[in-house]
């Protein structure tokens, strides 16, 4: 069956260091995956999303990697600041139809000041 | 800057009765969906809801849920006889048509339903 993210649970990370946050799927049919932050309190909110064909993709502050030959999807945020502090999902999505996002179990990113 | 709305933030409830989960999405938006997070566990799928008719659904949603769209800015979620696994963190999302926000859902802030 489908199965997007095992995570480990907590990442701690000193305020101004690059932040690497991990997710490994397996037997996934998804095309696209995302990167998605919740803050305490909040709905998850988008951050960015990287097309299954392709294996890097940049934004503002953060990269992600895909690497299909192990499964394995990495989020970097660079130049971590205390506003990063917050649960990590990856998850994957199937295009083309309505697309039912999957969720993984979540990384917990603290930034220390 | 447009967001999606939920209500009521937490609902408490007793086991067998119905409840309705509100959200008004953001208002060009065409896409809508229900999730459910059980605490410490991801967020689940629910449900998916275009031109006003289910167009997918998990597994998860069975006879008791159902979903409405009852007007052009509200989107509803109906549980009806609630059981203590319902207890969870409900969030709508919704999402535009076009390329540019093509993946992009956005998320409310979510309804805490716990069923005594």
């Amino acid at each position: 069956g489908e199965s997007v993210g095992l995570h480990l649970p907590t990442l701690s990370v000193q305020e101004g260091d690059n932040s690497i946050i991990n997710c490994a799927y397996s037997n996934s049919a998804s095309d696209y995956f995302i990167w998605y932050k919740q803050e305490s309190g909040k709905g998850p909110q988008f951050i960015i999303d990287i097309r299954s064909n392709m294996d890097k993709r940049q934004g503002q502050r953060v990269t992600v990697l895909l690497n299909k030959t192990v499964k394995h999807l990495s989020l970097q945020i660079a130049a971590t600041q205390p506003g990063d502090s917050a649960v990590y999902f990856c998850a994957g999505l199937i295009s083309g139809g309505y697309q039912k996002v999957t969720f993984g179990t979540g990384t917990k990113l603290q930034v220390i000041p | 800057e447009p967001e999606v709305t939920q209500t009521p933030s937490h609902q408490v409830t007793q086991m067998g009765q119905e409840v309705i989960l509100r959200c008004v999405p953001i208002s060009n938006h065409l896409y809508f969906y229900w999730y459910r997070q059980i605490l410490g566990q991801k967020v689940e799928f629910l449900v998916s809801f275009y031109n006003n008719e289910i167009s997918e659904k998990s597994e998860i949603f069975d006879d008791q849920f159902s979903v409405e769209r009852p007007d052009g800015s509200n989107f509803t979620l109906k549980i009806r006889s609630t059981k203590l696994e319902d207890s969870a963190m409900y969030f709508c999302a919704s999402r535009a048509s076009g390329v540019v926000s093509y993946n992009e859902q956005f998320f409310g802030p979510g309804t805490r339903l716990t069923v005594l």
